[in-house]
């Protein structure tokens, strides 16, 4: 496709429920991104993938964060017995190349919005 | 700690003038900056960059400024157009900040017809 294509654009979801995000970044980018926007902030960084490769995951709030990129192409990102303080907008980006000084820009999709009851 | 700072909520300009936007950095190991738009319900869109070897990249109506010495950089819109308005977000990166790219809280820019 043309542009990152996040799935679903919004869920719902009851406290304690497991969650899915997806994440479809451009054709040939080798990195790709996942961030956190809380209303009213700028993104905030969660984990990178080059290929299928997580190099960090740094950003990960906690260990009911997990996010995989087993074929280096889609992504997801879960996260298990979901709170309140979860909710927020969740966006993917990719890139054509990030690091040792040949970054390239990050492209984002539209986001999935998380609203957790 | 905030690295990358945006100090003005927001910013009101006439159709046709000149929009400056200006983004504040801390960490001096920035060394590639970029600026995107935001519409409501949107993903934000990549706009232009600039590395720090370079002081001034143009795109168009859009030029980015980079002050090193200041760490400071600024976004002009010239001319303005009313479908500009939007939230714009700096954001920075540099090897010593890893995989990240670190946002700026934004600016709502409102283009007045």
């Amino acid at each position: 496709g043309a542009g990152v294509s996040q799935s679903p654009r919004y869920k719902v979801a009851k406290r304690g429920q497991d969650v899915a995000l997806r994440c479809d970044p451009i054709s040939g980018h080798v990195s790709l991104f996942w961030y956190q926007q809380a209303l009213g902030q700028g993104p905030e960084f969660l984990t990178y993938f080059q290929n299928e490769a997580q190099l960090d995951k740094s950003g990960l709030p906690s260990d009911r964060f997990f996010a995989e990129r087993p074929e280096g192409s889609v992504s997801t990102l879960k996260i298990q017995r979901t709170q309140q303080e979860d909710s927020a907008v969740y966006l993917c980006a990719s890139s054509l190349a990030w690091g040792q000084g040949k970054n390239q820009p990050q492209h984002f999709g539209d986001g999935t919005r998380l609203s957790i009851l | 700690d905030q690295q990358v700072k945006q100090n003005s909520p927001s910013l009101s300009v006439q159709e046709g003038r000149i929009s400056i936007l200006n983004c504040d950095y801390t960490n001096s190991m920035f060394d590639y900056f970029l600026w995107y738009k935001k519409y409501p319900a949107e993903g934000p869109t990549f706009l232009i960059s600039i590395s720090s070897i370079k002081d001034k990249n143009e795109d168009g109506r859009f030029t980015v400024f980079l002050n090193k010495s200041a760490k400071h950089l600024s976004l002009h819109i010239v001319p303005s157009q009313p479908g500009d308005s939007a939230v714009y977000f700096c954001a920075a990166s540099g090897e010593t900040s890893g995989s990240r790219l670190t946002f700026g809280e934004g600016t709502q820019l409102t283009v007045n017809p």
